[in-house]
């Protein structure tokens, strides 16, 4: 069966600290996809990046990082100098390929404190 | 490009009304999704369609529930006998198909429901 665990429930930090929010996935297939998206307290789930099972790169995108690794079932997101805008909850999901419907995280709520 | 909107974003009922929300996807965006999301926890998957064609239910999904896309343009959910449990965030995504972002879903605002 599918799942998805962030063990992290909630974490505070101060502003310019670097945070790493973890995600551990289970499933049988060999074809899927990674997510994650961040929930503002307005509510709305803003995507923040896929990443299918064939590819392992790590990927940067300004002050955000991933690290996936297939071995150990882990996709984990990394906020290096965060800000106060940075404060909601994370989730991270995943995907089959062809089942469409993701499998969501219980999430982990961000504090940054300035 | 607008994104996914869904009205109303807020709604209170009674415990025994029935309600309707719609959400309308990126123009477009040929699959549409519902979760629903209650406090402290991720969205749970509803249901999808594909245009109109309504693909997946999940068991979550009883009798009470039911979902629409006349067009394969907005959809609507409705709620039958609302009960006390019913009361979350329903959320409604869209994506496209045969594009780069194939399978990346794009989330609306939601909409709150509470049942007294």
């Amino acid at each position: 069966a599918q799942k998805v665990t962030q063990a992290q429930t909630e974490i505070s930090v101060v502003e310019k600290e670097d945070v790493t929010l973890d995600c551990v996935y289970e499933t049988r297939d060999t074809t899927y996809y990674l997510f994650w998206y961040k929930q503002p307290p307005s509510g709305e789930l803003v995507f923040l990046i896929r990443r299918n099972s064939f590819d392992e790169q790590n990927e940067i995108s300004g002050r955000y990082s991933w690290n996936f690794q297939k071995s150990t079932s882990s996709f984990n997101f990394t906020i290096t100098a965060s800000q106060v805008v940075d404060s909601a909850v994370y989730f991270c999901a995943l995907s089959e390929v062809g089942t469409y419907k993701y499998i969501f995280g219980t999430g982990t709520r961000l504090k940054v404190l300035a | 490009d607008t994104g996914v909107s869904q009205n109303p974003r807020h709604k209170i009922t009674k415990r025994g009304q029935n309600v309707t929300f719609r959400c309308d996807p990126i123009s477009e965006h040929n699959r549409l999704y519902w979760y629903r999301q209650t406090l402290g926890q991720g969205p749970e998957f509803l249901t999808y369609f594909q245009n109109e064609a309504q693909l997946e239910k999940s068991r979550l999904l009883s009798d009470r529930f039911s979902a629409e896309r006349p067009k394969g343009s907005f959809s609507t959910l409705e709620i039958q006998r609302t009960e006390q449990g019913d009361s979350a965030m329903y959320l409604c995504a869209s994506s496209p198909t045969g594009a780069v972002d194939t399978d990346t879903q794009y989330f609306g605002p939601g909409t709150r429901l509470t049942v007294l």
